[in-house]
């Protein structure tokens, strides 16, 4: 089976800009989540889908989302840049909910 | 809330030798999973082994073994024979096993960054 694939690997955006990023579950996995990693916080939560509904969110601002299709794939959207948003984004696919399996992870750079 | 703590913020060992790395975790449920993934410098995060709380046996994955202290709320990892490839920032991460406000969310410890020496 393929992994999870993630798109586009890197990106850079100014700020005020905004980015929306690209999940591709593990076929047959349908729940997705999604986190944020830098180097002063760590690896946070930002939110999980399941047959495309939210089903868990972090502690983040609303100017992040996310979305998922009728296929499992998912997508994240972060509007208004900030520099503060410059971070690897991974997400995770998992069958059931508790093995989550990574993507690669994409790098955005704010400006 | 739960909160996972790893105390060892850097590590290293020759290689073909053993090391344990520790990991806390503050928690008041009682049914929950226990995981150590590695992210080498590819940044890729890899499943590394998992343990239910539900389970007193220890998780073992070849090389990989952990020793979860539930009362204690302890869940090192110990790696055997380390090789050159073991070299990775490796992450304790906890998961409540029902559903609600768990779904799909790994809660993370700091890391620890392990360098394998030859």
């Amino acid at each position: 089976k393929a992994g999870v694939t993630q798109t586009p690997r890197y990106l850079i955006k100014t700020r005020g800009q905004q980015v929306t990023l690209s999940c591709s579950p593990i076929s047959g996995h349908r729940s997705v989540s999604w986190y944020q990693q830098t180097p002063g916080q760590g690896l946070q939560f930002l939110f999980e889908y399941f047959s495309e509904t939210q089903r868990n969110k972090g502690n983040f601002p609303g100017r992040f989302s996310g979305r998922q299709f009728s296929n499992s794939r998912s997508e994240m959207n972060v509007s208004t840049l900030e520099l503060g948003d410059s971070a690897l984004y991974l997400c995770a696919s998992s069958y059931g909910q508790e093995t989550q399996y990574f993507g690669p992870g994409t790098r955005l750079l704010v400006l | 809330a739960q909160t996972v703590t790893q105390s060892q913020p850097e590590m290293s060992v020759q290689e073909a030798e053993t090391v344990t790395l520790s990991c806390t975790y503050d928690t008041s449920e009682n049914n929950y999973y226990l995981f150590w993934y590695k992210q080498p410098p590819s940044r890729q995060m890899i499943l590394v082994i998992r343990q239910e709380a539900y389970k007193q046996q220890n998780a073992t994955e070849n090389r990989f073994s952990v020793n979860f202290q539930k009362a204690a709320k302890s869940f090192s990892l110990k790696i055997s024979d380390s090789q050159l490839g073991d070299t990775a920032m490796y992450f304790c991460a906890f998961m409540k096993h029902s559903g609600g406000t768990s779904y799909g969310k790994l809660t993370f410890g700091q890391g620890t960054i392990l360098t394998v020496h030859p």
